[in-house]
Order: C-alpha cells, then structure tokens, then sequence
C-alpha cells in the first residue's frame, strides 16, 4: 500500500531565507508526483507536477524535484517571503492521487 | 479560470440528520471527486465520478453516497450523520483531456461538524 510522508509537519522561517520541504513514498511505481499548497479556507492549488520520467520542475522561486527509486521527493522554495505561509501538500498518482498529510510553513516578515 | 464551488464554507449538523454538501463546476469536465481531509490523515477520497450518473467508490467510502445527474454538479449525502463524520470535506473537478488524477480543480471545501 503507498503511503506518502512528509516530514516536517511544521516548520517557521524569517522572511528572505532558503528552504527545503520533504515527501518521501513508498512504492516508487508512481506516474507522477504533484506539489499543492492550501491556504486557510481555499482548497488546494496545484504548484508544480513532475512526471516519473522527469527529475525536477521549476516555477519561479519554486524547484521540486523528484528521485523515484529512492522514493523522495523535495520542494525547494527560494527567498521566501510572508505571502509563501500556507500548508504544503505532495501527493503521488498511482491508480488514484494519494496525498502526505502536509507540512504547515509559516515565514516571519 | 476553472472555478469549482461548495454550497457552503462552514455546517453544523446533529447526530442522525441526512446532510447533503454540493459541489458545482463551471468549466465542463468530465470528473469529479469528493476527498475528506483530516488532521494527521491528510486528504483521502470518497467517491469519484468520471461521467453523468457514473460513480466509483474511493478509499472511504462507508456512510456516504453520491449523485451526478448533470455533468456540472457533484453531491455528497450523508445518510445518516455521525461525529466520526466531522471534518472538511472538499471537492474537486478535472477535465477528460488530461490524466483524470493530473489537473484537479479543487473548491474552497466545507467545514462539517456533527454534533
């Protein structure tokens, strides 16, 4: 059964710093992988999606990338700013989408 | 823009009530999906449907049914609402041209409290 984890389940950054937020999975027989971010009271956005073939995708100050056989994946955000706090969602496609339980990032002005 | 709506943002229902959450799209796809989500648990789906009066169970779907008689609207009823059954419940739409999984629209959800 696949299960999706991401570690941390929050974490609080000052403004203008790097940061990296973890997905792991555990069968890597996966079609794609999908980065979402949800923001109190909104559903859920799609940010980036890589497909199994693919190693990384890049959306402005956003970079996930993805290692299929080690069955990680990671979302790197750049210079990140107040307007990044949100809860971030990966969730892998299988036979259906399967979603971790996301991490809470808050970024301090 | 895509825009998927939910009837309503916030509910709160008694033990026992039938409760109907409903769920509109405005850009003419073929599926749609109802997902719960859960603190700890994450999102995890219910039913799906991928045509009019077609539906699919998910990986929960015990206590709940659906009805898709029009293609833009998705509903979710609560037979008989129970508390294990408070949490927000969210909607969502993809079009047929891309993988059904790959570019889901989701709405703003539904709070539901059973009381």
């Amino acid at each position: 059964k696949q299960e999706v984890t991401q570690i941390p389940a929050a974490l609080s950054v000052p403004e203008g710093e790097n940061l990296v937020l973890n997905c792991s999975f555990t069968d890597s027989a996966i079609y794609n992988l999908q980065w979402f971010r949800q923001d109190p009271g909104k559903g859920l956005t799609s940010l980036l999606l890589i497909q199994s073939s693919q190693r990384e995708q890049t959306s402005g100050r956003l970079n996930a990338s993805l290692d299929k056989s080690s069955g990680r994946s990671t979302l790197y955000i750049a210079a990140s700013q107040p307007g990044d706090s949100a809860t971030y969602l990966c969730a892998v496609t299988t036979n259906k989408l399967i979603f971790g339980t996301g991490t809470l990032l808050a970024v301090q002005p | 823009d895509v825009k998927v709506t939910q009837s309503s943002r916030y509910l709160v229902k008694r033990t026992g009530e039938k409760v109907f959450l409903e769920c509109v799209q405005d850009m003419d796809h073929e599926n749609m999906f109802w997902y719960r989500q859960d603190p700890g648990l994450g999102l995890r789906l219910i039913y799906f449907s991928y045509d009019v009066k077609m539906k699919e169970k998910g990986d929960i779907p015990e206590g709940y049914s659906v009805s898709r008689e029009k293609k833009e609207r998705f509903s979710l009823i609560l037979e008989s609402a129970s508390t294990n059954q408070t949490s927000m419940y969210l909607c969502a739409s993809s079009p047929a041209t891309s993988g059904m999984w790959d570019e889901q629209y989701f709405g703003p959800g539904t709070r539901l409290t059973v009381t």
